[in-house]
């Protein structure tokens, strides 16, 4: 079964700064999908980005972007010019391409944005 | 366009009651996953249905629960007896084929 860790369970960024949340998992697959999802306080759950393995450049959606490395096995979301609806649960999660469609997510990050 | 609907949004119910949770798909999904949210698990997956045959429902966790998906439209998820562990954020979630999934707005379920 295919584990997803996100190893940072809280971070904080000021407003206007960057800000980098890990995320690694582990596969023997190799074709798959990987998404970030947002969480705020209403619980909704927001697709913020998503990477296929097979394409090599990294996924970007505004000021959200990712650095996949998949022989590192590692997919960071990188987010940019921080803002205070920025600040939720941010969830990594993996799919597989070939066996099942069900999302297998880690843990998640509490982010804080601070004024 | 309408978005995954869940009914309801809140839940509160004694022990050994039953528990019904609905949700409404996207239009033309073909795939509707169950989801389950508690802080000491996070976010595990129950059952998934594909065109409306249950595939996968090895995340169910005992056979106090069950889920249907009687149509194309409408799934449910039912609790028989309920426990107070079963205290959870239960989330729906459709997609088509393999595109992303969307989510519905989660019910709260509380069992006292």
């Amino acid at each position: 079964a295919q584990t997803v860790t996100q190893s940072q369970p809280e971070m904080s960024v000021q407003e206007a700064e960057t800000v980098t949340l890990s995320c690694t998992y582990d596969t023997s697959e190799s074709d798959y999908y990987l998404f970030w999802y947002k969480q705020p306080p209403s619980r909704q759950m927001i697709l913020v980005i998503r990477q296929e393995a097979y394409k090599q450049q990294n996924a970007t959606e505004n000021r959200f972007s990712v650095n996949f490395q998949k022989a590192a096995k590692s997919f960071s979301l990188k987010i940019s010019d921080s803002q205070l609806g920025d600040a939720a649960m941010y969830f990594c999660a993996y799919r597989s391409a070939n066996s099942g469609y069900a999302l297998n997510f880690g843990k998640g990050t509490s982010l804080l944005v601070t004024p | 366009d309408a978005g995954v609907i869940q009914s309801p949004r809140h839940e509160v119910t004694e022990m050994g009651q039953e528990v019904t949770l609905r949700c409404k798909p996207i239009s033309g999904h073909d795939y509707l996953f169950w989801y389950r949210q508690t802080m000491m698990r996070g976010l595990e997956l129950l059952i998934y249905f594909n065109n409306n045959v249950p595939i996968d429902d090895s995340g169910m966790p005992e056979d106090r629960f069950s889920a249907k998906m009687p149509n194309a439209s409408f799934s449910t998820l039912k609790i028989q007896p309920s426990e107070p562990r079963d205290s959870a954020v239960y989330f729906c979630a459709s997609s088509l084929r393999i595109r992303p999934q969307h989510f519905g707005d989660g019910t709260r379920l509380s069992i006292l």
